[in-house]
């Protein structure tokens, strides 16, 4: 199994472009999950589905954020516009969604920089 | 929501010495708590868990202990080795796991040589 696939692992970008990170959680996981990294804030979780179908995006910064997952093999991550403050690394994990084996996987992650 | 904290936030033992890592949270709801170690420019890697059921969870060098009265669980790692060093984050989820989790702000572990 190649585990979560996340990419590009790198993007830089400037300020105002849109930006569209991609995932692939782990085949058979019915749970994705969207963190972001930084120093100042460190891990938080911004949006997760169960069965493709979003739950909770409370922790969606602002409407610049959304996330989509069309197929339960595939999620997408854009922000447009793009701010200098999105700088971070952006994780993707999957996991089994509450069953007994709870672990969810993370992704290499995708760090972010906007100029 | 739920609220984790987590200290100390850097944390330097010796070589062979034991390292605690303490985190408390605020909704008593919740009934799954993981432990990730992440490595420099790496992903974060379960290394352990505990449930709501369980005080005490024990695994070769590593354990975690819940006080669900207190609502703080803590990170033990004994005989600390130089591949120990990383940044260890603590967290918590009321669905055990099916949700998103909520982190620590996570502790610098040193081990000096």
């Amino acid at each position: 199994d190649a585990g979560v696939i996340q990419s590009p692992r790198h993007e830089v970008t400037e300020m105002g472009q849109e930006v569209t990170l991609r995932c692939k959680p782990i085949s058979g996981h019915n749970s994705l999950f969207w963190y972001r990294q930084t120093m100042m804030r460190g891990l938080e979780l911004l949006i997760y589905f169960n069965n493709n179908v979003p739950i909770d995006d409370s922790g969606m910064p602002e409407d610049r954020f959304s996330a989509k997952m069309p197929n339960a093999s595939f999620s997408t991550l854009k922000i447009q516009p793009s701010e200098p403050r999105d700088s971070a690394v952006y994780f993707c994990a999957s996991g089994s969604g509450g069953g007994p084996n709870n672990e969810q996987f993370f992704g290499p992650g995708t760090r972010l920089t906007v100029l | 929501g739920e609220n984790v904290e987590q200290h100390p936030s850097t944390l330097s033992v010796q070589e062979g010495d034991s390292a605690v890592i303490k985190c408390t949270y605020s909704d008593s709801a919740s009934n799954y708590f993981p432990w990730y170690k992440q490595e420099l420019g790496k992903r974060p890697q379960l290394i352990i868990d505990i449930r709501s059921n369980v005080g005490e969870k024990k695994d070769q060098r590593i354990a975690v202990t819940l006080n669900k009265t207190a609502k703080h669980f803590s990170l033990h790692i004994t005989e600390t080795q130089p591949e120990d060093s990383a940044v260890y984050f603590c967290a918590a989820d009321t669905e055990g796991g099916a949700d998103g989790l909520t982190f620590g702000k996570g502790t610098h572990l040193i081990i000096q040589p």
